[in-house]
């Protein structure tokens, strides 16, 4: 296992389009981040799933955002009628469930341009 | 409303020199504090936890409660250290989620 994979690595779109992206986590992760990264700033928080059930959603995540990770495995982010606002970093990060920490592995991130 | 505030942007320091990269926090729990680190051209990666209490690449950082800072700090910058640096709050509301500052680059120069 060579850590936290993402698909694809780059995705251009036109406005309106719908565009998916796949993470494939450290395979005995059961925790699964989403992130969206616009330049000049930090990853901000979509959403958190633990193994299947969708557990925490960003309440900046719009009704044209929906993620899923059927059997607890891999997950996808699917974005509906993309908008130029949407263009960004998509990262996917998994962990381990541990007593006290969270210690958080990234994969390599789609980057998202809408035109 | 949980925050993490990174107030330098970028930080230049001379090789040899010490460095101390800043973050605040807000949260009124117990704080997970984490310092992420990525290296031109390589993914987000963590650099320490303040629950470990470690030293990783001769860098440390101390949760301060009463100052509600998190500051990494490393008393001689090496020129490998160059990169964007990233804090990071971890709460529990049910789920897990994640708060990340807006990061600070730091150029080591020769």
């Amino acid at each position: 296992d060579t850590g936290v994979s993402q698909n694809p690595r780059h995705k251009i779109t036109k406005r309106g389009q719908n565009v998916t992206f796949r993470c494939d986590p450290i395979s005995e992760h059961n925790r699964l981040y989403w992130y969206r990264q616009t330049l000049g700033q930090g990853p901000e928080f979509l959403t958190y799933f633990q193994n299947e059930a969708q557990l925490e959603k960003s309440r900046l995540l719009s009704d044209r955002f929906s993620a899923e990770r059927p059997k607890g495995s891999f997950s996808t982010l699917e974005i509906q009628r993309t908008e130029q606002g949407d263009s960004a970093m998509y990262l996917c990060a998994s962990s381990l469930r541990e007593p006290r920490t969270d210690t958080q592995y990234f994969g390599p991130g789609t980057r998202l341009t809408v035109l | 409303a949980q925050r993490v505030t990174q107030p330098e942007k970028l930080l230049s320091v001379f090789k040899g020199a010490p460095v101390e990269l800043k973050c605040n926090y807000s949260y009124s729990g117990s704080p997970e504090l984490f310092w992420y680190v990525q290296y031109s051209r390589q993914r987000l990666q963590l650099l320490l936890r303040h629950i470990s209490r470690e030293s990783i690449k001769g860098f440390t950082a101390d949760l301060n409660k009463g100052e509600t800072s998190f500051h990494l700090k490393k008393p001689f910058a090496q020129e490998e250290d160059s990169a964007m640096y990233y804090c990071a709050l971890v709460f529990n509301t049910g789920g897990f989620k994640t708060i990340f500052g807006a990061g600070t680059r730091l150029f080591v120069k020769a």
